[in-house]
C-alpha cells in the first residue's frame, strides 16, 4: 500500500529527448510537490499544485511542464534533456498548503526517480 | 534571503546521544521539519516544532528557537539502521526550504 508512488524509479536517457515521470498519491491529500535533488543532496521544490492549480513554479526552466489531471497524479515532462537535468526527482504529497502552521502541512516522499541523461 | 546550515558530517558510537544541530535564516517562517534519508531512498518525516520548545518522539527529540533561528535534532541510544542523511526544512509560505542535510554515520 504505496502512500505515494513514482514511475520508473531509474530513467536513462540521451540528451535532447523528452522523458515523462509519473507519480499518484493514494493519501487523499490536496497537495501534491516535485522536488529535484542534485549530487549535493540539496533537495530543491521546483512546483506545487493544490487542487490541480499551479501554485508554485520556482523559477524552472520551461522545458520542464508539470500536468495534474486530477488531486491524486502530478506528472512531470521534461523537454530538450540536458547533462545538467540528471539528478533524483522526488514527488511529495500533503493534505494542506498554505503554511499556517498545521502538522497536516507535513509532506511525504515518494521513492524517487533517479535520472540519468548521457 | 534564504540560508539552512547543518553540519555535513557527524559520527557516533552506538548506544550513545547524538545532537544535530540546525540554524537558519529564512524571510518567513511557518514551521521546521526534520527528516531522514536512508542512501537511495526517499526522505521520510521524522519531526515537526512550529513553537519554542521540545518536542519527543520516543528516541528522537526536536527543539526549536524561533527567536535564535535554531532547532536542533536529538537521537538517543543510537543503533547502526540510524547512519542516514538528516535533513532540516524550513516552511516558508508553501514551500520547504531544505538544508543540505547532515550524514551520521553510526559505529559499533
Amino acid at each position: 500500500d504505496t502512500a505515494v508512488s513514482q514511475t520508473p524509479k531509474y530513467l536513462v536517457t540521451q540528451m535532447g529527448n523528452d522523458k515523462s515521470i509519473k507519480c499518484e498519491q493514494n493519501l487523499g491529500h490536496d497537495t501534491m510537490y516535485w522536488y529535484k535533488q542534485d549530487s549535493k543532496k540539496f533537495l530543491k521544490i521546483m512546483f506545487s499544485y493544490n487542487n490541480k492549480e499551479l501554485i508554485i513554479n520556482e523559477t524552472v526552466p520551461n522545458r520542464f511542464s508539470p500536468k495534474s489531471p486530477d488531486k491524486a497524479h502530478l506528472n512531470l515532462h521534461i523537454n530538450s534533456l540536458e547533462l545538467g537535468d540528471s539528478a533524483v526527482y522526488f514527488c511529495a504529497s500533503s493534505q494542506d498548503l498554505v503554511g499556517g502552521g498545521k502538522s497536516t502541512d507535513t509532506q511525504y516522499f515518494g521513492p524517487g526517480t533517479r535520472l540519468t541523461v548521457l | 534571503g534564504q540560508n539552512i546550515d547543518q553540519p555535513t558530517e557527524m559520527t557516533a558510537t552506538e548506544g550513545a546521544i547524538v545532537q544535530i544541530n540546525c540554524t537558519y535564516q529564512t524571510s518567513g517562517f511557518n514551521g521546521l521539519f526534520w527528516y531522514q534519508q536512508h542512501a537511495g531512498e526517499a526522505p521520510t518525516f521524522l519531526s515537526y516544532n512550529v513553537l519554542d520548545g521540545l518536542e519527543e518522539k520516543g528516541r528522537f527529540s526536536s527543539f526549536l528557537s524561533r527567536s535564535k533561528g535554531y532547532s536542533y535534532l536529538l537521537l538517543k541510544e543510537l543503533q547502526m539502521k540510524d547512519s542516514a542523511s538528516y535533513l532540516c526544512a524550513v516552511r516558508e509560505g508553501g514551500k520547504l526550504i531544505f538544508g543540505q542535510g547532515t550524514e551520521l554515520s553510526v559505529k559499533p
